[in-house]
């Protein structure tokens, strides 16, 4: 079983809809947690980090953390073509100082006209 | 602006070459990370590294060595390359101080290829 679960999509929106992508977890004790966009070709760049149950906001994004159903999810509202991207759902599994990420293996979205 | 900054972009070398790839910040960060992306497999993480004087060893370290040279610099080797080390390398830091140090900043990247 794989640490950090995600559907490798692609995931088809159309443009100005609600985009909701879902990540399970393995580790019951995960304390951080994280999406990244990346671009084809391109790197990595944190767009959402949440450590607590619930659902925080920023501007379209939000995202949502169960930690007894140890999922985590991205919700993009009002999508725009320049969302299709692969969406990276990355896990801390330590507490402490480690600060190791384990990444899924992402979602890629596709926003259409 | 602080960034972190990758050479070369892109390499083609030949299996048996020994090459090194180089990551260097300017955010002021203490830790760093190397990764390797290939496609359907995600992020793995290589090798870390907290302080100059500490180094430790990812997932997939086998085939890889690291040099911390300075708090701003860390570079990636291949001591004998081999064409399945063929991949997108990333370099990351984060600040031990921000979010426990689990935030972290991605590098632009280095394709590799060994043919």
């Amino acid at each position: 079983q794989k640490e950090v679960e995600q559907n490798s999509g692609p995931l088809s929106v159309p443009e100005g809809a609600i985009a909701s992508l879902n990540c399970t977890y393995s580790d019951r004790g995960s304390q951080s947690f994280f999406w990244y966009r990346q671009y084809s070709g391109k790197s990595p760049e944190l767009i959402m980090s949440i450590y607590s149950n619930g659902d925080k906001e920023d501007g379209r994004f939000t995202a949502q953390l169960n930690k007894a159903s140890q999922y985590v999810s991205l919700l993009i509202r009002d999508s725009q073509p320049s969302d299709s991207a692969t969406y990276l759902c990355a896990v801390n599994p330590d507490t402490g100082t480690a600060s190791k990420l384990t990444f899924g293996t992402g979602t890629r979205l596709q926003v259409t006209l | 602006d602080a960034d972190v900054t990758q050479t070369p972009r892109n390499r083609i070398t030949k299996t048996g070459k020994r090459i090194m790839l180089e990551c260097s910040q300017t955010k002021g960060h203490d830790r760093m990370y190397w990764y390797r992306q290939d496609p359907g497999l995600g992020l793995q993480l290589i090798y870390y590294s907290f302080d100059v004087k500490d180094i430790n060893k990812g997932e997939i370290s086998d085939g890889y060595s690291v040099s911390r040279q300075a708090q701003a610099k860390f570079s990636l080797s291949l001591e004998s390359a081999i064409p399945n080390q063929t991949a997108l390398y990333f370099c990351a830091t984060s600040d031990p101080g921000l979010a426990g140090g689990t935030e972290q900043f991605f590098g632009p990247g280095t394709r590799l290829t060994v043919l």
